[in-house]
């Protein structure tokens, strides 16, 4: 079964500063690969998914980006963040029809 | 925006009861429903699942039950224990993705 790594387990950032979250799957080949974010108290809203090497969906208009670089990595990046960026992030990879997620990265802007 | 929904954002139940989460999903067409059970700072760990085909599916202490008539789905969790204090999430299937409600704190008290 797939094993999926998520760093840094929280980070903190100044607004203005740039962000990369990395995420590496192991167990399984050619994923498909998902970020989510979790605000407070929320549920989870889908921000990129992807099928392949660099190929990324962009489910909501926002201050992010995703990249595909290589077929097990999944990246999330911001040039600039914004305090509406703070949220809990979370990769996640397709397996059996189900989603399988990493332990996720908490991501405070200030 | 969210299609799935949640009726009781907090549950507070004595351990050894049996618990009872409820979802409303507005997706007629959707097929295929999961549970996921998160813990406090980790991500969302697959419970259960069950495809609109069925309306009954049971797992260890935990039944999944689908009334599609009325668009609704429960989580029955036998015999609650203090470990089974999380957030439930149920999700519907929706293209490459799923949709997750708001969630459902469960809190068990001794």
């Amino acid at each position: 079964s797939q094993t999926i790594h998520q760093w840094p387990a929280t980070l903190v950032q100044p607004v203005g500063s740039p962000l990369s979250l990395e995420c590496t799957v192991e167990g399984t080949s050619n994923p498909n690969l998902y970020w989510y974010r979790q605000a407070a108290g929320r549920g989870l809203q889908l921000l990129f998914y992807s099928v392949g090497i660099g190929q990324i969906s962009s489910e909501v208009p926002q201050n992010l980006s995703a990249s595909r670089p290589q077929d097990r990595q999944f990246i999330l990046s911001s040039k600039k963040l914004l305090l509406s960026d703070s949220g809990f992030y979370l990769c996640a990879c397709l397996g059996d029809e189900k989603l399988f997620f990493g332990s996720g990265t908490q991501l405070s802007v200030l | 925006g969210e299609s799935v929904g949640l009726h009781l954002p907090t549950l507070s139940v004595q351990e050894g009861d049996n618990s009872i989460i409820n979802c409303a999903y507005s997706n007629s067409a959707s097929d295929y429903f999961i549970w996921y059970k998160q813990e406090s700072g980790k991500g969302p760990q697959f419970i259960i699942d069950i495809r609109s085909n069925m309306d009954k599916r049971q797992g260890q202490r935990v039944t999944v039950l689908l009334n599609k008539t009325v668009k609704h789905l429960s989580l029955q969790i036998a015999a609650t224990q203090p470990g089974d204090s999380a957030v439930y999430f149920c999700a519907e299937r929706a293209g490459y993705a799923l949709n997750f409600g708001k969630g459902t704190s469960l809190l068990v008290t001794p």
